[in-house]
């Protein structure tokens, strides 16, 4: 077991530029979810997938955010034109869910987005 | 909606001072509650968690309990480390039927324990 991995740890982009990030969870892990963290606050949640099936992107912050996970194993998160205000720091969580009881987030190290 | 509602910080104690990290939250129903740990450079680290009522959660000296009548989960630890020094998160996940069991934080509390 490798943990959460998440690449890149950081990115660097201009402004208008198409940024896409990637998350590998723990193998057997079913759930993945995707938060953002700016500076001096908790991580806000994005979005999450059950498999491959993308269950909740109402809370995505835009139309310019989008996520995937094809086959139900890693997962990419894309933001279109990327703007300012998108600089902050993306985490992916994993977690086993089974029947009702709450399964505890594993998180990665996140990737640091600057947008100049 | 769901919230949680953390002890300002940033908190600066002695090392083996006791701790108190204040937690409020509002949610729907029962949720489980947790405790994250964010050290320098490093990624989100779970720290304790409970899932009802009264239950404790203990991990690494660190203790809280869920108090549904103040609808609180406080951490304490009773002797802190130079290695404490962290940001600590508290957090909550609905257990409704099909929910996204997403995590909601609050905003953080960084300790630093001087020796």
């Amino acid at each position: 077991d490798t943990g959460v991995s998440q690449n890149p740890r950081h990115k660097i982009t201009k402004r208008g530029q198409n940024v896409t990030f990637r998350c590998d969870p723990i193998s057997e892990h079913n759930r993945l979810y995707w938060y953002r963290q700016t500076l001096g606050q908790g991580p806000e949640f994005l979005t999450y997938f059950q498999n491959e099936a993308q269950l909740e992107k109402s809370r995505l912050l835009s139309d310019r955010f989008s996520a995937e996970r094809p086959k139900g194993s890693f997962s990419t998160l894309e933001i279109q034109r990327t703007e300012q205000g998108d600089s902050a720091m993306y985490l992916c969580a994993s977690s086993l869910a089974r029947g009702q009881g709450a399964r505890e987030q594993y998180f990665g190290p996140g990737t640091r987005l600057t947008v100049t | 909606g769901n919230s949680v509602t953390q002890m300002e910080g940033p908190v600066t104690l002695s090392e083996e001072a006791f701790l108190t990290i204040n937690c409020t939250y509002t949610a729907t129903g029962y949720p489980s509650l947790f405790w994250y740990v964010q050290y320098p450079g490093e990624g989100l680290q779970l720290l304790l968690k409970a899932t009802k009522a009264d239950d404790k959660g203990s991990n690494k000296g660190f203790e809280a309990t869920y108090r549904k009548e103040t609808t609180s989960f406080h951490l304490e630890k009773g002797s802190v480390q130079v290695s404490d020094s962290a940001v600590y998160f508290c957090a909550l996940t609905p257990i409704s039927s099909g929910s996204a069991r997403q995590l909601t934080f609050g905003s953080g509390t960084q300790l630093t324990v001087l020796p």
